[in-house]
Formats: structure tokens, sequence, C-alpha cells
């Protein structure tokens, strides 16, 4: 069936540092992978996506890579700050099934002072 | 431009009586829309996915008859919680997908934070 395991579920870092989460997909159909930004009580917001034709994205800070033939893809934060810190969701599109996200377990990740 | 909205952004209920969340896109024509629940510390699990004109799809274990949605037009889609119970207590949260022309990308309206007492 249709999964996404994301690791780890918390991570912390001291400001200036990187940190790297991962996540890997069950769907080899899969062609859509954005990460998304939560503050607590608050909706995701979207800070990288990927599609499956691109084997990396950079934005800034933000770096992401996808590997289709292991199935797995990465969010790269480099010189972390302390406004980085949130919960991280990575997401798969199951395209054959209307576009559905199917949403990593989450990552916390604190970044220190 | 892609702005979801989210109405209401807090509910109180007592339980066994039934609650209507809507989700609008705002300036975009929504042809599938998503319904997910969030349980605290947990991460966002898919509910269902409507498209307009259409009955909606139901993920595994989801009751239907529990949670109708309607998606009447292209611009609005309603979640309701019929007869709540504690346990529906959650913040429920939609994403809109459509015309934007941004392809895959789905928007997320700002969430609804539902209690059941």
């Amino acid at each position: 069936g249709e999964n996404v395991e994301q690791h780890p579920s918390t991570l912390s870092v001291q400001e200036g540092d990187s940190a790297v989460i991962k996540c890997t997909y069950s769907d080899s159909a899969s062609n859509y992978f954005p990460w998304y930004k939560q503050e607590l009580g608050k909706r995701p917001q979207l800070i990288i996506d990927i599609r499956s034709n691109v084997g990396e994205k950079k934005d800034q800070r933000i770096a992401v890579t996808l590997n289709k033939t292991a199935k797995h893809f990465s969010l790269h934060i480099t010189e972390t700050q302390p406004e980085d810190s949130a919960v991280y969701f990575c997401a798969a599109t199951y395209y054959n099934q209307g576009g559905k996200l199917i949403f990593g377990q989450g990552t916390e990740l604190s970044v220190k002072p | 431009g892609a702005v979801v909205s989210q109405h209401p952004s807090r509910v109180i209920c007592k339980s066994g009586t039934s609650v209507k969340i809507e989700c609008r896109s705002l300036d975009f024509q929504a042809t599938t829309m998503f319904w997910y629940r969030q349980f605290p510390k947990q991460s966002l699990m898919l509910m269902a996915t409507s498209n307009e004109g259409s009955k909606a799809t139901y993920e595994q274990g989801v009751e239907k008859d529990k949670f109708l949605i309607n998606h009447a037009s292209l611009t609005l889609s309603t979640l309701t919680v019929t007869s709540a119970h504690p346990e529906d207590s959650s913040f429920y949260i939609c994403s809109a997908r459509g015309t934007s022309g941004r392809g895959n990308e789905q928007f997320f309206g700002p969430g609804t934070r539902l209690t059941v007492l």
C-alpha cells in the first residue's frame, strides 16, 4: 500500500549547523515530492518540492535530493537558524490515485542558539 | 494567489451534535479538494478526496456516513462531522488543487480546531 517513511522523528542541531531529514516512499509511480514546514496550530507551508524528472533542487539554504531508483528523497537545510525550528513533513503524491498526498510521520527540528 | 480559506477556525460542540466545516478556494478553481485530520504531535492523515460534482473517495477506515463531504462547486467543499464524539476532536485541514497553474501543488487551508465535549 501507499507508505512514506520519515526519519528522524526529532532532530536537534546547533545554530549554523546543517540538518538532514530523509524519507522513503513505496509507490514507484509517485512523481511529486513536496516538503512542508508546520508551526504549532498552523497550516503546513510548502518550503520546497521536487518532481521525478529532477535529481536535485536548491532554494537558498534549502535543498532536496531525489533518488528514484532507491525511492528516497532528502531535505537539507544549511546554516540553520532558530526560526527554522518547527515540524517538517515530507510527502509523496500518488498520481494514479487522484494525486493524493501521503505524508511522512514528521520531524521535529530544534535549532539551539 | 492560490489562497484557501477555512471556516470556522475553532469550534466547540457537545457530544452528539453535527459540525460543518467549509473550505474555499478564493482565487482559483479547485477541481479537487482533500480533507485531512491531524491529532496532536502526529502527521496529517488523509480522510477523503473530493472532485467537484462527484462523490468523495474515502480512505480506508474513514466512515463516509460520519464524515459527509460535499464539493458542490469549484470553490467550495464542506465536511460535516455527524454525531460528533470526543474522539473526533482534532485539527481538520483541507487542501485544494486546481487551475492555479502549479500542477500537483496543493494549497492548504488554515485548519479548523474541533473540540467535542
